[in-house]
């Protein structure tokens, strides 16, 4: 039972340098959904897509960016990455019937 | 808008003891409410939710949660807490229409034995 999977789940990067993070969920689920996770901050949404073709912005969008290259699959991808983006990401589906999330297990990124 | 405020960043119990941690939300129109709990290096997982059936709801490992539309709350209570129970939970609140949730910013459950 997969479930959602993220990867990867640790990364280190320097300011400036790009990446993209991956996540794929196998529930056949309609909607997925990304937030980052600060302490004392609780979640909060960067982006998600209700369903396949369609993206919209969350609560903190500024400088990334989303595909979904498909109904399994939701990227996010940092273009170029900031000390502030340093965090841990969550990636999240939902079927349209339900208004549970189903989270993946996180990437950890440090940005120096 | 909706939001949720989780009262107490951290809250320390005794092995055995109630553990009872508070949510309160605001919402113009009838909320979804939910309970998700988060094990150290994991991610969210649901424990509970309220979606106008039963004011009071029973989830997982014994959690249960009460809303009550006069207060705006929806406190999450355990009678005996467990070391397993040790994690950090957030309540979320949902409006009728949308499936984004608001998350409030958690509280960290400490058991001692």
């Amino acid at each position: 039972n997969a479930g959602v999977t993220q990867t990867p789940k640790f990364q280190v990067l320097k300011t400036g340098q790009s990446m993209t993070l991956q996540c794929a969920q196998d529930m056949n689920h309609n909607s997925m959904y990304w937030y980052r996770q600060d302490p004392g901050m609780g979640l909060r949404l960067i982006y998600y897509s209700a369903s396949e073709g369609t993206t919209d912005k969350g609560e903190v969008p500024n400088g990334y960016n989303v595909s979904r290259l498909n109904k399994r699959e939701f990227s996010l991808r940092l273009e170029s990455a900031a000390p502030s983006q340093t965090s841990v990401y969550f990636c999240a589906s939902s079927p349209s019937s339900s208004l549970v999330q189903y989270f993946g297990a996180g990437t950890r990124l440090s940005v120096l | 808008a909706q939001s949720v405020t989780q009262l107490g960043s951290h809250v320390s119990v005794s092995e055995g003891a109630l553990v009872l941690l508070r949510c309160n939300y605001s919402s113009s129109v009838p909320p979804y409410l939910f309970w998700y709990v988060q094990y150290p290096n994991q991610g969210l997982q649901l424990l509970l939710k309220y979606t106008s059936a039963a004011t009071l709801v029973k989830g997982i490992n014994g959690f249960e949660a009460e809303f009550k539309k006069s207060e705006t709350s929806f406190h999450l209570t355990k009678p005996s807490a467990h070391m397993s129970d040790a994690a950090e939970y957030f309540c979320a609140v949902t409006k009728g229409g949308s499936y984004i949730p608001t998350f409030g910013r958690g509280t960290s459950l400490i058991v001692h034995p």
